[in-house]
């Protein structure tokens, strides 16, 4: 499987809105409503804040959204603060593979 | 509490071998599938293998079958990642992390350092 297209780096204002593309074929991403997203900080493990394309684990805040339309998954995060300042993954999952996007780094002005 | 810890990872030599595990605990082991994801110094996520959550099944990327093998240990809370024909390229951070039923990878352990080089 080919890596999931992720823009390489978005910026955005506090309080402001932005929005993160993965881009994948009709043999992961818009095959299947199997797409989540990870939050990364420098130095730290990956953390899961959508799965299943726009469904939020337990804690994770209500600004983080997700879509699909055919091939291409978005993540929005909606009211943007300091600490959503990190990288962002997505990744499009079966039963017996997954595969990850290159990564977004999200700046926050 | 939930928790992954890996443990293993080093410096070892191209060619050689290491083996990587994972402990987990506060969670009903033997109930989940289980991942290793690796990241290179700089890089982004690489999905490594898969195992289901009875130990039968494995998947692995392109990128390692054949060199690397997972397995899982139901009675000692454990899955390991034994690493064969380490190359260059496989330095990385190696994490484990836990297939939520729900969807995605809701675990992930802290990682542990691979550096191959001679």
């Amino acid at each position: 499987q080919s890596a999931l297209t992720q823009p390489a780096s978005v910026s955005g204002s506090p309080g402001q809105s932005i929005t993160i593309s993965c881009t994948g074929t009709s043999s992961d991403v818009g095959g299947y409503d199997f797409v989540s997203w990870y939050q990364q900080h420098p130095g730290k493990a990956p953390k899961l804040i959508l799965y299943d394309v726009y469904n939020r684990p337990s804690g994770v805040s209500n600004r983080f959204s997700g879509s699909k339309s055919g091939n291409t998954a978005s993540l929005h995060i909606s009211g943007l603060q300091a600490e959503d300042e990190a990288d962002y993954y997505c990744s499009s999952y079966t039963s017996s593979s997954a595969v990850f996007g290159g990564g977004t780094k999200l700046t926050v002005l | 509490q939930v928790q992954l810890v890996e443990s293993g990872g080093g410096v070892v030599q191209p060619g050689r071998s290491l083996r990587l595990s994972c402990a987990a605990s506060g969670f009903i082991f033997s109930s989940y599938n289980m991942h290793w994801v690796r990241q290179a110094p700089g890089r982004g996520l690489e999905w490594v293998a898969i195992i289901w959550y009875d130990g039968r099944n494995q998947y692995y990327a392109e990128s390692v079958k054949g060199r690397f093998t997972i397995s899982k240990d139901n009675s000692k809370d454990t899955v390991s990642l034994q690493m064969n024909g380490l190359r260059a390229d496989d330095t990385a951070v190696y994490y484990c992390a836990r297939d939520a039923p729900s969807g995605g990878m809701d675990v992930w352990g802290q990682g542990t350092t691979v550096t191959v080089s001679s």
